[in-house]
């Protein structure tokens, strides 16, 4: 199947600090999705992408829709304590009804 | 509020042993999936059902089955377990429609077998 590649594996981080990652792939989409999984929980839905260059915000997180549109990236501005977790992009098939494949994942842990 | 709930947190079960995994969510979506979660590999998709009664191969449906007698209800079925199936299993339903974007997930199954 497709494959997602997101980078960093892991990120160890001070409160406060801004963090970056990206997702890849050797395919195309249309969409772009990205989920955070706090720990002990199931991943939940972010941000939606649904248009080449597109930047969305959800409070202090800002995703874009990568030109090429085989990546994505995804920003958190002044980490808190509470943005501990998992963070996976998704993306769904290009032919409607489609399952989603998810991303290798980002591990974010934050020091005190 | 919408709610997908996993029977169990932890389970541990011996090699060759059958294993049940039960999965019910309250929000009448027509979609189920489930994934296994492992460190380095991300979510990936073993089986999914857009239907009562009708189920779909995921990326890795190799020693799974599942069941879905009941639109709310699916379950995961590992024939003979072995000790590579240790995993996070996790649960997940959707609306249905054109796009499978949003999926609400359980909490997940810790699964070891030894």
């Amino acid at each position: 199947g497709q494959q997602l590649n997101q980078s960093p594996q892991s990120m160890f981080i001070q409160e406060g600090e801004d963090v970056s990652m990206n997702c890849t792939s050797s395919s195309i989409f249309n969409t772009w999705l990205w989920y955070k999984q706090d720990p002990g929980e199931g991943p939940v839905l972010l941000i939606a992408l649904y248009k080449a260059g597109e930047l969305t915000s959800n409070g202090r997180l800002t995703a874009q829709f990568g030109i090429t549109r085989k990546d994505s990236f995804l920003n958190i501005s002044a980490s808190i304590p509470s943005d501990v977790g998992i963070y996976f992009c998704a993306a769904p098939g290009n032919f409607g009804n489609e399952k989603l494949t998810f991303g290798t994942g980002t591990r974010l842990t934050i020091i005190p | 509020d919408v709610k997908v709930t996993q029977s169990s947190r932890y389970l541990v079960k011996r090699t060759g042993e059958k294993v049940f995994l039960e999965c019910v969510q309250d929000m009448d979506h027509e979609n189920m999936f489930w994934y296994r979660q492992d460190p380095g590999l991300g979510l990936r998709l073993i089986y999914f059902s857009y239907d009562v009664k009708m189920k779909e191969k995921g990326d890795i449906p190799e020693g799974y089955s599942v069941s879905r007698e009941k639109k709310e209800r699916f379950s995961l079925i590992l024939e003979s377990a072995s000790t590579n199936q240790t995993s996070m299993y996790l649960c997940a339903s959707s609306p249905g429609g054109a796009t499978n974007e949003k999926l609400f997930f359980g909490s997940g199954t810790q699964l070891s077998v030894l």
